[in-house]
């Protein structure tokens, strides 16, 4: 089945490391996103791509960033872990020619930061 | 900047009964309102989306109703079963600008009691 693969789906590290966390996709999806899930706060965009040259920042990018190896592979990166970045992170994909904005996500990475 | 406000964060119904989610936006050029649906140790997936050239949306036991003049939308869940416990969060978004950005609500976590 076309799928979307995050890894790690846990991790813990410690303040001031660099963390990658990795997304992959089978759906030939052109575009893909990462957000943050935080109780109370939803969902919340960090960064997306529309397809390997175009990167945009979402709502809350300070602090993130991420690379877009391939259509398949959208990697986002932590260059100094803060314990405010302990979240529950998705990737999701979506593609445009279907006319629509549906979202396919991920089983989502759990990271703590102490 | 919270553009899609969800209540209530939290919601207990027992089997049967209806369960009722709300969500109200602020911006007048969102046109796609989606609701997803979220499984303990998943990521979210689309459950029911609407556009506001229709008030109302049903598919089998869920209903979104629209309120195009209050910018308030709701999820209705008929016949409520302990299978339905989950996160719900809607979600609205500017279909015709292209972008595929979705902006999400707090999320609402709806336990149905046997």
């Amino acid at each position: 089945d076309a799928d979307v693969t995050q890894t790690p789906r846990n991790r813990i590290t410690k303040t001031g490391k660099r963390i990658m966390l990795e997304c992959s996709q089978t759906k030939g999806h052109d575009r893909m996103y990462w957000y943050r899930q935080d109780p109370g706060l939803g969902l919340r965009l960090i960064y997306y791509s529309f397809d390997v040259k175009d990167i945009n920042k979402g709502e809350i990018s300070d602090g993130y960033s991420v690379s877009r190896q391939a259509q398949a592979k959208f990697s986002l990166s932590l260059e100094s872990a803060i314990p405010n970045q302990t979240a529950l992170y998705f990737c999701a994909t979506s593609d445009f020619r279907t006319g629509t904005n549906e979202q396919f996500f991920g089983p989502g990475t759990r990271l703590t930061v102490l | 900047q919270q553009q899609v406000k969800q209540s209530p964060q939290s919601l207990i119904v027992q089997k049967g009964g209806i369960s009722i989610i709300n969500c109200a936006y602020e911006n007048t050029a969102f046109d796609y309102f989606p609701w997803y649906q979220q499984f303990p140790g998943k990521g979210p997936a689309l459950l029911i989306a609407i556009r506001p050239d229709v008030s109302e949306k049903k598919e089998g036991r869920f209903t979104i109703s629209f309120n195009k003049s209050a910018k308030q939308f709701s999820l209705h869940i008929m016949d409520s079963q302990p299978g339905d416990s989950a996160t719900y969060f809607c979600a609205a978004s500017i279909g015709s600008s292209n972008t595929g950005k979705l902006i999400f609500g707090q999320g609402t976590t709806l336990q149905v009691k046997p």
